[in-house]
């Protein structure tokens, strides 16, 4: 079984705070790597993509991808409490579907 | 423009009955895909559509079908409902398989 992993969380930062969220992957055959934003009670949002090893800024926001170690990660820079969502991590492995990890719950603490 | 556009947002059905959720992805999105939410088990694949075939599908029973039109319109279908599938169902439209999901707004289907 082909497996995204983060950790629930919740995880807890000061506003202004840097936050980094992580997730690991099973398949080594993954070539693409999403992150998404869920707030509660709405479907997820498309924040970054990121295709190969290194960093991807976009604003506020860079994705980290080390696929020698199957690890993708999202660090949130001058963090606030708008940012207080879960961020979902996806694979995408070839065949027509992502594999999506359970989400980790990130809040911002004013 | 136009996301991707669910209906019905709510639901609620008894055991042994079925049901069809519609989703109409955005324009000139030509892949479709259907994702099951529960807080349990995260966001599960169901099916992928692409010009009204279907291209993979995930774990679940028969019970759950899907379908897209030559518009790009998908429906899914879950036949013979029971308590677990009670769940918030999401579509996903993207241009090509490797550009990312854009997710519609969902289903609530609750299962009474």
């Amino acid at each position: 079984q082909k497996e995204v992993e983060q950790n629930s969380g919740p995880l807890s930062v000061p506003e202004g705070a840097i936050a980094s969220l992580n997730c690991t992957y099973s398949d080594r055959v993954s070539q693409s790597f999403f992150w998404y934003r869920q707030y509660s009670g709405k479907s997820p949002e498309l924040i970054m993509s990121i295709y190969s090893n290194g960093d991807k800024e976009d604003g506020r926001f860079t994705a980290q991808l080390n696929k020698a170690s199957q690890y993708v990660s999202l660090l949130i820079r001058d963090s606030q409490p708008s940012d207080s969502a879960t961020y979902l991590c996806a694979a995408y492995s070839g065949t027509y579907k992502y594999i999506f990890g359970t989400g980790t719950r990130l809040k911002v603490l004013a | 423009k136009a996301g991707v556009t669910q209906t019905p947002r709510y639901l609620i059905k008894t055991r042994g009955q079925q049901v069809t959720l519609s989703c109409s992805p955005i324009s000139g999105h030509r892949s479709v895909s259907w994702y099951q939410q529960t807080p349990g088990q995260g966001l599960q694949f169901l099916f992928e559509y692409f010009s009204e075939t279907q291209r993979n599908k995930g774990n679940f029973p028969g019970r759950f079908s899907g379908r897209q039109f030559s518009n790009s319109r998908s429906e899914m279908n879950v036949s013979t409902l029971e308590l677990g599938d009670s769940a918030l169902y999401l579509c996903a439209s993207s241009m090509t398989e490797n550009y990312g999901y854009t997710f519609g707004s969902g289903t609530r289907l609750t299962v009474v």
